[in-house]
């Protein structure tokens, strides 16, 4: 399976501030995908990040909200722009290939506090 | 609406005990059904599923899947204080390959 490094891997941050999120995947991968995990609830998909051109947002989420880029087939950047205190979550980004059997994996995830 | 339901929603048992968990799923363009194990951030891949019936193991752990009755259930036998976790059912969709979880089952094992 591929290996994703996502940074940072926690961080608090003050309400009105944006924090950048990175994964970097050890191959080039088809898709990848932000995750988000509101406190004591399931892992919500934010969006899929495609290479060459604007993310996909799922309903309730917004690039204004959520800008996204992926550059290439190994890396994309999540932000979370304008935090409020309701954005403390876990974010986790994934990757899923062809090549690797549609196998799905995940980055280790960043655990953001807003004060 | 694709769903993903799970249940029980929490559990706790006794080390040695033996669980069940289960998912349910109605999603669009099915291609598969995945279980993950969850203790801190990142869920851990236990399973992937998209054949009916055949029986996926992985020392006490086991999982099979129902493509008619739509569900999968997660065994875990002889469990430890160490399987205590957040267990997550998820069905991915062809295509998208979006997955879509389910609200996962908080697993207790008590000494």
């Amino acid at each position: 399976s591929a290996v994703i490094s996502q940074k940072p891997s926690r961080d608090i941050c003050q309400r009105g501030t944006s924090l950048t999120i990175q994964c970097q995947v050890d191959s080039q991968v088809t898709m990848m995908f932000w995750y988000r995990q509101q406190p004591g609830q399931s892992l919500t998909l934010i969006a899929t990040a495609n290479q060459g051109s604007e993310a996909t947002y799922e309903s309730g989420f917004v690039i204004d909200k959520f800008p996204i880029s992926r550059p290439n087939l190994t890396f994309s950047t999540l932000t979370v722009s304008n935090m409020s205190p309701e954005d403390s979550s876990i974010y986790l980004c994934s990757v899923v290939s062809a090549v690797l059997n549609y196998g799905y994996t995940f980055g280790s995830g960043t655990r953001l506090t807003v004060v | 609406e694709d769903k993903v339901v799970q249940s029980p929603l929490s559990l706790v048992v006794h080390e040695g005990d033996t669980v069940t968990l289960n998912c349910s799923y109605e999603v669009t363009n099915f291609r598969s059904l995945l279980w993950y194990k969850q203790e801190k951030k990142a869920p851990t891949f236990l399973f992937m599923l998209t054949s009916s019936g055949i029986e996926k193991k992985s020392g006490r752990l086991s999982s099979i899947l129902d493509k008619k009755e739509l569900f999968s259930i997660l065994n875990i036998t002889a469990t430890q204080t160490g399987d205590s976790a957040v267990y997550l059912c998820a069905s991915a969709q062809g295509g998208s390959e979006k997955l879509v979880f389910g609200k996962g089952t908080k697993l207790t094992v008590n000494p």
